[in-house]
């Protein structure tokens, strides 16, 4: 079966750095997603890991450790708009299905 | 705008009632997937296609549902003697084969089971 944890609520400052983490457990790893959900609103890509190491677009890096299980997404220069739910999501191998977390979301204070 | 697309927006319905949604992927794209999703909770994977074929589907999904894409284009998500526990937003996805294969989302349906 497959499991993903993330933690349901963070809270940070405008400007500031946050780390949101992710650990999974599932039978076949075949990449990792980022999605970021604002209120009332679909899922937007943001990242996608599949080797173990860092991958940074702009103010938004994702990294991945497949050993342990884990990922986190940072978020630099935080700013308003970033307020949101952020979704982890794993992608099983030999199938195209992704799980998704129940999300984490960001609070972001002025 | 040439992104997914969903029909209708929101829908309220009658337990009991059957409803029928419609999701017209990115034109590009060969695989279309469908989600639910609930307050608080990340999308919950119900079924997909590649082109026409279904590959695969929940096995949380009960017979009331049923999806098809008789094309391998648009598709539609059937659900039969609607419950309260339907209440979800019901969120489609398309996406290429290759590469990395990320899902791009449609801006979902919001179903109100009364």
């Amino acid at each position: 079966g497959q499991n993903i944890d993330q933690p349901t609520e963070m809270t940070a400052t405008e400007g500031a750095i946050v780390q949101i983490n992710c650990t999974y457990q599932t039978s076949g790893f075949n990449g990792l997603f980022w999605y970021q959900q604002h209120a009332g609103e679909a899922p937007t890509f943001l990242s996608y890991n599949v080797l173990d190491g860092l991958e940074e677009k702009g103010r938004f890096s994702s990294f991945l450790s497949r050993s342990k299980g884990y990922s986190y997404l940072l978020l630099k220069e935080l700013q308003m708009k970033d307020s949101a739910s952020y979704l982890c999501a794993v992608r099983e191998y030999g199938g195209d299905k992704i799980i998704f977390g129940k999300g984490t979301r960001l609070h972001i204070l002025p | 705008d040439t992104g997914v697309s969903q029909d209708p927006r929101h829908k309220i319905t009658k337990r009991g009632q059957n409803v029928t949604f419609r999701c017209d992927p990115i034109s590009e794209h060969n695989r279309l997937y469908w989600y639910r999703q609930t307050l608080g909770q990340g999308p919950e994977f119900l079924t997909y296609f590649q082109n026409e074929a279904q590959l695969e589907k929940s096995r949380l999904l009960s017979d009331r549902f049923s999806a098809e894409r008789p094309k391998g284009s648009f598709s539609t998500l059937e659900i039969q003697r609607t419950e309260q526990g339907d209440s979800a937003m019901y969120l489609c996805a398309s996406s290429f084969t290759s590469g990395k294969n990320e899902q791009y989302f449609g801006p979902g349906t919001r179903l109100t089971v009364t």
